[in-house]
């Protein structure tokens, strides 16, 4: 079975502070993708990234960076030098087909005040 | 691309009462998704569509909860004999069939109140 953690709930940073968001995830199968994913105040979830689990490659892009560690069913999200634009809930989650059928973790919420 | 769809926003109803919510996805997306998100929780997966075929059904999509896609097109979601259980937002998504499918199109979602 499936299971995304996000021990998290919420966080919350001042501007211009790093913000890290941890997600363990839980799978029998070794073709897997992981993905993050943004829910701001107007509630709509907004794609940030997907991984396929034979891809452990770090990705960066612009203020926000990922981590994925196999060893560790880890897939950490860094944003750097946070703003308040930032404000929302992230979401991590797990498929195992590719396609839509997503398990998601409950969300860490991230609060950036000025 | 429009974007995916849902209508209503915001849906007040009394326990008991039948309700239907509707989903347009993005044109020329094959696949529809229906996702349930409770307050403080990550959406959880109800069922989903290729084209007009319903392939997979959720355990939480209880006999009151029927989804149709009539002719591939948009999709809706009806709930018979609401509980306060059924409280949430439901969520659309939509993805394309081939290229371009390793993102998921979510639209803003209805808000469903059982009072």
């Amino acid at each position: 079975a499936q299971k995304v953690t996000q021990a998290q709930t919420e966080i919350s940073v001042v501007e211009k502070e790093d913000v890290t968001l941890d997600c363990v995830y839980e799978t029998r199968d070794t073709t897997y993708y992981l993905f993050w994913y943004k829910q701001p105040p107007s509630g709509e979830l907004v794609f940030l990234i997907r991984r396929n689990s034979f891809d452990e490659q770090n990705e960066i892009s612009g203020r926000y960076s990922w981590n994925f560690q196999k060893s560790t069913s880890s897939f950490n999200f860094t944003i750097t030098a946070s703003q308040v634009v930032d404000s929302a809930v992230y979401f991590c989650a797990l498929s195992e087909d590719s396609w839509g059928k997503l398990q998601f973790g409950a969300g860490t919420q991230v609060v950036v005040t000025p | 691309d429009t974007g995916v769809s849902q209508d209503p926003r915001h849906k007040i109803t009394k326990r008991g009462q039948n309700v239907t919510f509707r989903c347009d996805p993005i044109s020329e997306h094959n696949r529809l998704y229906w996702y349930r998100q409770t307050l403080g929780q990550g959406p959880e997966f109800l069922t989903y569509f290729q084209n007009e075929a319903q392939l997979e059904k959720s355990r939480l999509l209880s006999d009151r909860f029927s989804a149709e896609r009539p002719k591939g097109s948009f999709s809706t979601l009806e709930i018979q004999r609401t509980e306060q259980g059924d409280s949430a937002m439901y969520l659309c998504a939509s993805i394309p069939g081939a290229s371009g499918r390793e993102k998921l199109f979510f639209g803003s979602g209805t808000q469903l109140s059982v009072l």
